[in-house]
């Protein structure tokens, strides 16, 4: 059973960068998925963020592509997101997920964790 | 404004069945069979129920099943439990800016 598990400061500075690590368990970042991030903005719907595969390509919502990074760490089993120029219209529940790109779904989530940009 | 239509709410007693609504266009639901489902108890993590329209992952209850017509794909829950109250939310791949659209999310109340 695939868990992963969502890590980082639940606080950020308006124009600061939010830093969020994924860790993988129960199996390996290396499979062919997609690894990605979506967000919920308070009292919204689900937003996808971006994705990376463990070559390293990315994909990004064009809406957010300027201020985000995905990267991989296949040594540890774990993906990060970086949310650059923050403001308080970044504040949500961050998710992370495995994509299968066949079924085109996530089969699986973490269970989220809340950023909040203020000062 | 999310990209797919739900309902916000809908209701039912114990033992009835429900369904919800999930409307996107033809360039997301309406032009492909990628529509999933997802529960959400809130503070966990979401989990699928429904992918590629009509089908179940292994372990999921058979009162949970989908259908898709046109733009709109529908979950329907029959026997109604408690814990089936939650938030469900479904998606589409899209051919779109983004591999994936999803909805605003329907909070499902057992009365």
């Amino acid at each position: 059973q695939v868990q992963l598990q969502e890590s980082g400061p639940g606080l950020v500075k308006p124009s600061g960068t939010l830093s969020l690590t994924c860790a993988v368990s129960g199996g390996s970042i290396s499979s062919s998925n997609w690894w990605s991030w979506v967000r919920q903005p308070p009292g919204k719907g689900l937003e996808w963020i971006g994705e990376i595969y463990h070559s390293g390509s990315t994909n990004y919502n064009p809406s957010l592509k300027s201020r985000v990074i995905i990267s991989v760490d296949k040594s540890k089993n774990q993906f990060s997101l970086k949310l650059s120029s923050v403001t308080a219209a970044d504040t949500a529940i961050y998710y992370c997920a495995r994509f299968d790109g066949d079924l085109a779904t996530i089969d699986y989530w973490g269970q989220g964790t809340l950023v909040t940009v203020s000062s | 404004q999310s990209a797919l239509t739900q309902p916000a709410s809908v209701s039912g007693s114990p033992g009835q069945s429900i369904t919800i609504s999930c409307t996107g266009i033809s360039s997301d639901v309406g032009g492909y069979r990628f529509v999933s489902w997802y529960q959400h108890h809130p503070g966990k993590a979401p989990k699928l129920m429904i992918y590629k329209v009509s089908n179940r992952p292994s372990g999921v209850s058979n009162r949970f099943s989908g259908s898709k017509s046109g733009n709109t794909a529908s979950l329907t829950i029959s026997g109604l439990q408690a814990e089936d109250e939650a938030d469900y939310y479904c998606s589409s791949y899209t051919s779109g800016t983004t591999p994936v659209v999803f909805g605003g999310g329907t909070k499902l109340t057992v009365l």
